[in-house]
């Protein structure tokens, strides 16, 4: 297993701003994955994060709202941005190991109000 | 794509009861991986249970196990003698390796409260 930091765990925004979430793993993983929890929703995948390449969207999401950095292989960052209170949800990041382990762990998600 | 249903919406059960929650999911792939993940209150994301696709055992871990049934395309949840820490949503989870990268989808996910 891993053990993944989210920050902020929470948080509070004004609609027009921008808002960065960080994903801290404590080994190096190949592949993170960002998803989406919408109130009372299941979750959605919005990216795979690749270290050293552009990440990958699913459709409906783009890079100009919610860009992805994957600087290295234990750390990567969301920005949801120029926000409005439709983008309230949890913000979860997950990780699978490099070794293909057929599982995935989550952070604690960060869960975000647009006012 | 692959989809994943869970048609329970919500579910309760008296502590120390069993209860079986349902999954069904739909593919045309052969190999994959079936997961239950736990999501207590505190939002954290907590594997319960996995399932190969390849293996006809159906997986167990203490008091959950899981009946699964590949050609129904059926993967429900059994927990045994229910305690108030189950309370939580559970999702069911379908994964289909893609290379080097492996993504979940997920069912709409079923409340379940364990009561006293």
């Amino acid at each position: 297993s891993a053990v993944i930091s989210q920050k902020p765990s929470r948080d509070i925004c004004q609609r027009g701003t921008s808002l960065t979430i960080q994903c801290q793993v404590d080994s190096q993983v190949t592949m993170m994955f960002w998803y989406r929890q919408q109130p009372g929703q299941s979750l959605t995948l919005i990216a795979t994060a690749n270290q050293g390449s552009e990440a990958t969207y699913e459709s409906g999401f783009v890079i100009d709202k919610f860009p992805i950095s994957r600087p290295n292989l234990t750390f990567s960052t969301l920005t949801v941005s120029n926000m409005s209170p439709e983008d309230s949800s949890i913000y979860l990041c997950s990780v699978e190991f490099s070794g293909g382990k057929t599982e995935a762990f989550f952070g604690q998600g960060t869960r975000l109000t647009v006012v | 794509a692959q989809t994943v249903t869970q048609s329970q919406p919500e579910m309760s059960v008296q502590e120390a009861e069993t209860v079986t929650l349902s999954c069904t999911y739909d593919t045309s792939e052969n190999n994959y991986y079936l997961f239950w993940y736990k999501q207590p209150p505190s939002r954290q994301m907590i594997l319960v249970i996995r399932q190969e696709a390849y293996k006809q055992q159906n997986a167990t871990e203490n008091r959950f196990s899981v009946n699964f049934q590949k050609a129904a395309k059926s993967f429900s949840l059994k927990i045994s003698d229910s305690q108030l820490g189950d309370t939580a949503m559970y999702f069911c989870a379908f994964m289909k390796p893609t290379g080097t990268a492996s993504k979940l989808t997920f069912g709409t996910g079923t409340r379940l409260q364990v009561t006293l």
